[in-house]
């Protein structure tokens, strides 16, 4: 059972545009968020995270915005830069649980 | 040597062979997780310990078989395989345990590429 879904395996960007990446769930016990960015050949790094008591999180230029009537939460990037370019996983979290549940995970291309 | 390390980066294997995937962590941290993640597919969390203890098996193939000696070493032991198991096998670690205290950012080593021939 897949309960943390990207449904976009891929977004090709114009370089100075913003970039919305989507992930919806399907627990409505999930309660912690968190966005990971992965290069070739590297495991994935921290970008940045949620707690479900709040709707917005900013961390300079990554904004992760979360609704949790729709169970939905998406990573805005502006602007892009090519160095963004990377696959981007959302994962989520049960309160009080080791489980960490992430999506399949989408590739963002930034064009120069 | 700084982060979290994994060897082999990359190990091909027969399906009769034993190998083992070592991971460590030079950050201090008290949890270690082993995770698969196969093509096109979410990451998979397949083991979970903490201070050395395991705390989770999401109902994993016992031709998996973890090891952590201690809390900044752990190891997978494979023995067996199937084709379906070739994947990315990453290690991460965290100061706590996901979950528990908010903020327990996992981090995550390079990944061993396994092909399971």
């Amino acid at each position: 059972d897949q309960q943390v879904k990207q449904n976009s395996p891929s977004l090709s960007v114009q370089e100075g545009r913003i970039s919305i990446l989507n992930c919806d769930y399907t627990n409505s016990m999930f309660d912690y968020f968190l966005w990971y960015k992965k290069y070739p050949a590297e495991g994935p790094t921290f970008l940045i995270s949620i707690s479900s008591i709040k709707d917005k999180n900013e961390d300079g230029r990554f904004t992760v915005f979360l609704n949790k009537s729709a169970k939905h939460l998406s990573l805005h990037i502006v602007p892009s830069q090519p160095g963004d370019s990377a696959v981007y996983f959302c994962a989520a979290v049960l309160y009080n649980n080791n489980d960490m549940r992430f999506g399949a995970g989408t590739r963002l291309t930034v064009k120069p | 040597e700084t982060g979290v390390t994994q060897t082999p980066r990359h190990l091909v294997m027969g399906m009769t062979n034993k190998k083992s995937l070592k991971c460590e962590q030079h950050l201090g941290h008290n949890a270690m997780y082993w995770y698969k993640q196969s093509a096109k597919k979410p990451l998979e969390l397949m083991f979970v310990y903490s201070l050395e203890e395991r705390v989770e098996n999401n109902s994993v193939p016992s031709r998996f078989s973890p090891e952590c000696p201690n809390s900044s070493h752990l190891f997978l032991h494979l023995h067996t395989l199937q084709p379906e198991d070739s994947a990315l096998y990453l290690c991460a670690s965290s100061q706590g345990l996901a979950g528990g205290t908010r903020g327990d950012t996992q981090y995550f080593g390079p990944g061993t590429r396994l092909t399971v021939l």
